[in-house]
């Protein structure tokens, strides 16, 4: 079992740019996770997926939209990226709501 | 909204030496979980406690959940640098089943 994955693993924009992040599981977990960590500090939730085909808004989700594709695949959009979106994505996954969450390694965003 | 306080925010040990961090809630929590993140890693679950009271060990790590389940502890005794990192907790209330994280203990081992 991979666990969950993430692509890519680097990424430089240009301010104005988009891209989208990939995520997927093979835990076969219900729940899916964006979160994005900046230097030094904590995570803060940016979207969630409790189930296939819902999402929800966390902390931070201005700038950001997500599509949960089915039940292994969690994508997060930047619309049109800002310096202020300079930080580290991960996704995270887990079954059940009062489970701990499994994180994939991280994709380092640099937007100049 | 809710927020989970930990602290210290750094601890700086000598090898061997015992390393503990706290968090506590104003409310009272459905269960707590403890993360590890090594340095350009991403978070690892080590544990989840849920029962009032609770004491759970991992080799040289022991978790709590305090009796009211408003606080948690993580203690690691005699320290070794592959402890080095960041430990997170992240609470959850019965309200709600979103994470609150906690800022972060990173565990500094001197030279």
């Amino acid at each position: 079992n991979a666990g969950v994955t993430q692509t890519p693993k680097f990424q430089v924009l240009k301010t104005g740019q988009s891209m989208t992040l990939q995520c997927a599981q093979d835990m076969n977990h219900n729940s899916m996770y964006w979160y994005r960590q900046d230097p030094g500090m904590g995570l803060r939730l940016i979207y969630y997926s409790a189930s296939e085909g819902t999402t929800d808004k966390g902390e931070v989700p201005n700038g950001y939209n997500v599509s949960r594709l089915n039940k292994r695949e969690f994508s997060l959009r930047l619309e049109s990226a800002a310096p202020s979106q300079t930080s580290v994505y991960f996704c995270a996954s887990r079954w059940e709501p009062r489970d701990g969450q499994y994180f994939g390694p991280g994709t380092r965003l640099t937007v100049t | 909204g809710q927020q989970v306080m930990q602290i210290p925010q750094y601890q700086h040990v000598q090898e061997g030496e015992d390393f503990t961090t706290y968090c506590n809630s104003s409310t009272t929590l459905s269960n707590i979980q403890w993360y590890k993140q090594r340095p350009g890693g991403h978070p690892v679950f080590l544990i989840q406690l849920v029962k009032s009271g609770e004491v759970k060990k991992q080799k040289r790590l022991t978790f709590q959940f305090g009796e009211a389940k408003k606080n948690s502890s993580l203690h690691i005794t005699a320290t070794q640098t592959t402890d080095v990192g960041t430990y997170f907790c992240a609470a959850q209330e019965y309200s709600n089943y979103q994470l609150i994280w906690g800022a972060g203990t990173k565990l500094i081992i001197k030279p």
